[in-house]
């Protein structure tokens, strides 16, 4: 059964500062990664998709690279700002299913 | 022109009631899904629907039965709701199933059961 790890659970960074989110997944039989941004109260916007393919995906100030080999994704954002805080999800498709998801990394970035 | 939505996106109920939820796509996808996220925020596949078939039907209670009329709408119904039926539903869609293609997510319908 696949299982999807984020690391960490939660951090807290001053406006500026770049930094990466860590996923992991245990079945390296993946279709795609996706990098998705739930802000509270709200749905889920997708951020980044990497197809299985791919080792890296870039939108913006955002980076997401995978390798598959060892079952890891970063996401990596440049300059945080105040409005990058949300919660972070990764997200793998295996062969013929559905999304499994981590738990989600909740990001702050202050002023 | 939103590409994933669903109604109601709030629901209060009492217990024991049946209640329904609807989603729509204009993606022009052929693949419809219906995820739960519970109170610790985590996210589960529940059903998939391609082209008005299940395909993926997890460890879900018998009281969830989800439809598709077409393969743009997918509602979930919910009968006798109890009270560990509260959370937050989402409906997403994409191209295939398990495939290279990108998944999006309706605004989610938040379930409270009282």
């Amino acid at each position: 059964k696949q299982e999807v790890t984020q690391i960490p659970a939660a951090l807290s960074v001053p406006e500026g500062e770049n930094l990466v989110l860590n996923c992991s997944f245990t079945d390296s039989a993946i279709y795609n990664l996706q990098w998705f941004r739930q802000d509270p109260g709200k749905g889920l916007t997708s951020l980044l998709l990497i197809q299985s393919s791919q080792r890296e995906q870039t939108s913006g100030r955002l980076n997401a690279s995978l390798d598959k080999s060892s079952g890891r994704s970063t996401l990596y954002i440049a300059a945080s700002q105040p409005g990058d805080s949300a919660t972070y999800l990764c997200a793998v498709a295996p062969p013929g299913y559905a999304l499994n998801f981590g738990k989600g990394t909740s990001l702050l970035v202050t002023p | 022109d939103t590409a994933v939505s669903q109604t109601p996106k709030y629901l209060v109920t009492q217990m024991g009631n049946d209640k329904s939820i609807k989603c729509e796509q204009n993606l022009g996808h052929d693949t419809m899904y219906w995820y739960k996220q519970d109170s610790k925020k985590f996210l589960k596949i529940m059903f998939s629907y391609n082209n008005k078939e299940l395909i993926i039907n997890e460890t879900v209670p018998n009281r969830f039965s989800p439809k598709s009329p077409d393969k743009a709408h997918l509602n979930l119904h919910i009968n006798s709701l109890e009270l560990g039926d509260s959370a937050v539903y989402f409906c997403a869609s994409s191209q295939v199933v398990g495939g290279p293609n990108e998944q999006f997510f309706g605004p989610g319908t938040r379930l409270t059961v009282l």
